[in-house]
C-alpha cells in the first residue's frame, strides 16, 4: 500500500491477556518507530527499529512488552498479560533512514494507530 | 520536568492569528519540528526548522525558534476550521542508546470557530 499500514484498528480485550499489533510500513523505508498515545500523555517512544542493527528498546515500559521486525519489513508489537493501563491507540512509522536525515528530516509516515482497550 | 513542554489547549475565531508556544529542555535539539494530527487522521509532519535558524516561514505557517530561551512557536495566519486539529512540539534526540529519534510534547488542541 502507499501508506502506513495497521492491524487490527480496534481490539479489546480483558486484563491478562496477550495482544499482537501489525504494522506494515511503507515499502523501502529502512526505519520503524512505535509510539504510544494515551489520553492526556501525549507519544510515548516505545521501540525503534532501524535497518538490521539491533533496535532501540529504551521506551519499553516493562518486560511484558516485546517487539519484532521479521525481513526488515513488517513489525509485530506483543504486549503479554495486558494489564487496563496499557489501553492507549497504538502508533507506528517509518521513515527512510534515522530521524535527522537529508530532504525532509524528521519526517516519520505514521500509520492510524491501533487503539487497545483493556477491559 | 518534561523534554517538551506545551499548553495543552488554544481556542480562536476563524481568521484570526494562532500562535501555539512550546519550551524545551535540551539545548542540543539539532532539528525541531511540527506535526499535525486531524481527527481520525495520522500523525503528519507540517513543518521543521533547523537549530541554527531563528524563524522559517510556508505560507500560512510561520515557525520561531528563540534558542536562548529554548522557545519554540507556531504562527498560523488566518486561521480557518479546517486546521483545527492537535499539533505536536517536537525536537530531535538521541537516546541513552545513542539511536536518534523524536520526542513529542503533549500536543495542543487547536479548536476553529466560525
Amino acid at each position: 500500500g502507499a501508506g502506513v499500514s495497521q492491524s487490527p484498528s480496534n481490539k479489546v480485550t480483558e486484563k491478562g491477556k496477550d495482544v499482537e499489533l501489525r504494522c506494515d510500513p511503507i515499502s523501502g523505508h529502512t526505519a520503524l518507530y512505535w509510539y504510544r498515545q494515551s489520553l492526556g500523555q501525549g507519544l510515548e517512544f516505545l521501540i525503534y527499529f532501524q535497518g538490521n542493527s539491533a533496535p532501540d528498546k529504551s521506551g519499553l515500559p516493562s518486560d511484558r512488552f516485546s517487539a519484532e521486525r521479521t525481513g526488515g519489513s513488517v513489525s509485530t508489537l506483543t504486549i503479554q498479560r495486558t494489564q487496563q493501563e496499557d489501553s492507549a491507540v497504538y502508533l507506528c512509522a517509518s521513515s527512510l533512514g534515522s530521524a535527522g536525515g537529508p530532504s525532509r528530516p524528521g519526517e516519520l509516515f505514521f500509520g492510524e494507530g491501533s487503539r487497545l482497550t483493556v477491559l | 520536568g518534561e523534554d517538551v513542554e506545551q499548553s495543552l489547549f488554544l481556542s480562536v475565531r476563524e481568521g484570526d492569528s494562532s500562535v501555539i508556544n512550546c519550551t524545551y529542555t535540551d539545548s542540543s535539539s539539532t532539528y525541531l519540528y511540527w506535526y499535525k494530527q486531524e481527527p481520525g487522521a495520522g500523525l503528519q509532519l507540517l513543518t521543521y526548522i533547523f537549530s541554527n535558524m531563528d524563524m522559517k516561514q510556508d505560507q500560512r505557517l510561520t515557525v520561531l525558534l528563540n534558542k536562548k530561551d529554548k522557545h519554540l512557536s507556531l504562527r498560523i495566519a488566518d486561521t480557518q476550521t479546517g486546521d483545527s486539529a492537535i499539533y505536536f512540539c517536537v525536537r530531535y534526540r538521541t537516546s541513552r542508546s545513542g539511536y536518534s529519534t523524536l520526542t513529542f510534547g503533549k500536543g495542543t488542541m487547536l479548536l476553529v470557530s466560525p
